[in-house]
């Protein structure tokens, strides 16, 4: 069974700074999607950034970016020039390529604080 | 025009009570989730609906049962509140079976269990 591991539970960047957001996954399978979300205080889930295991370009929205090191099963999220608006429960997915499995498959999640 | 809609956002009720979260979606989509997110953020798949067929029932007491009316509903009923159940509730749709389309989220229902 496939598995996704957020082992920062939480992190703190200054504002205009930038921070990594670590995740690890496990799976047998090739094929997959890697997902991050974003949580903030109004509970919203919102999708920030997506990557399919097959292209080996690193996906990029704007000022979020991932790291995706397919052999290490790693997918790092970056954000750059950090706003106070960043701040949230980021929690990373993984989603099979395999019709029916269906499942997303959530991290623990990382909460992000941005220091003014 | 909101895309994932539940009702209600907060939901307060005594232990033992029974009570239904509703949700829709206006995103043409075809598949339908049900997470509880416990007081440490973990988000925890619950059930899952395609074209109003159950495909994903997780381990969890057959207190809770889903409903699927229609490819755009999937209601959340729970009987015999516990405290343990109080949490916040998402429901979640996307299209496809698989692949890499991704889960819009609700806005979330706060259950509390007094």
């Amino acid at each position: 069974a496939q598995t996704v591991t957020q082992s920062q539970p939480e992190m703190s960047v200054q504002e205009a700074e930038t921070v990594t957001l670590s995740c690890t996954y496990d799976t047998s399978e090739s094929d997959y999607y890697l997902f991050w979300y974003k949580q903030p205080p109004s509970r919203q889930m919102i999708l920030v950034i997506r990557q399919e295991a097959y292209k080996q370009q690193n996906a990029t929205e704007n000022r979020f970016s991932v790291n995706f090191q397919k052999a290490a099963k790693s997918f790092s999220l970056k954000i750059s020039d950090s706003q106070l608006g960043d701040a949230a429960m980021y929690f990373c997915a993984y989603r099979s390529a395999t019709s029916g499995t269906y499942k997303y498959i959530f991290g623990t999640g990382t909460r992000l604080k941005v220091l003014a | 025009d909101t895309a994932v809609s539940q009702t209600p956002k907060y939901l307060v009720t005594q232990m033992g009570n029974d009570k239904s979260i509703k949700c829709e979606q206006n995103l043409g989509h075809d598949t339908m989730y049900w997470y509880k997110q416990d007081s440490k953020k973990f988000l925890k798949i619950m059930f899952s609906y395609n074209n109003k067929e159950l495909i994903i029932n997780e381990t969890v007491p057959n207190r809770f049962s889903p409903k699927s009316p229609d490819k755009a509903h999937l209601n959340l009923h729970i009987n015999s509140l516990e405290l343990g159940d109080s949490a916040v509730y998402f429901c979640a749709s996307s299209q496809g079976l698989a692949g890499a389309q991704p889960q819009h989220f609700g806005d979330g229902t706060r259950l509390s269990i007094l």
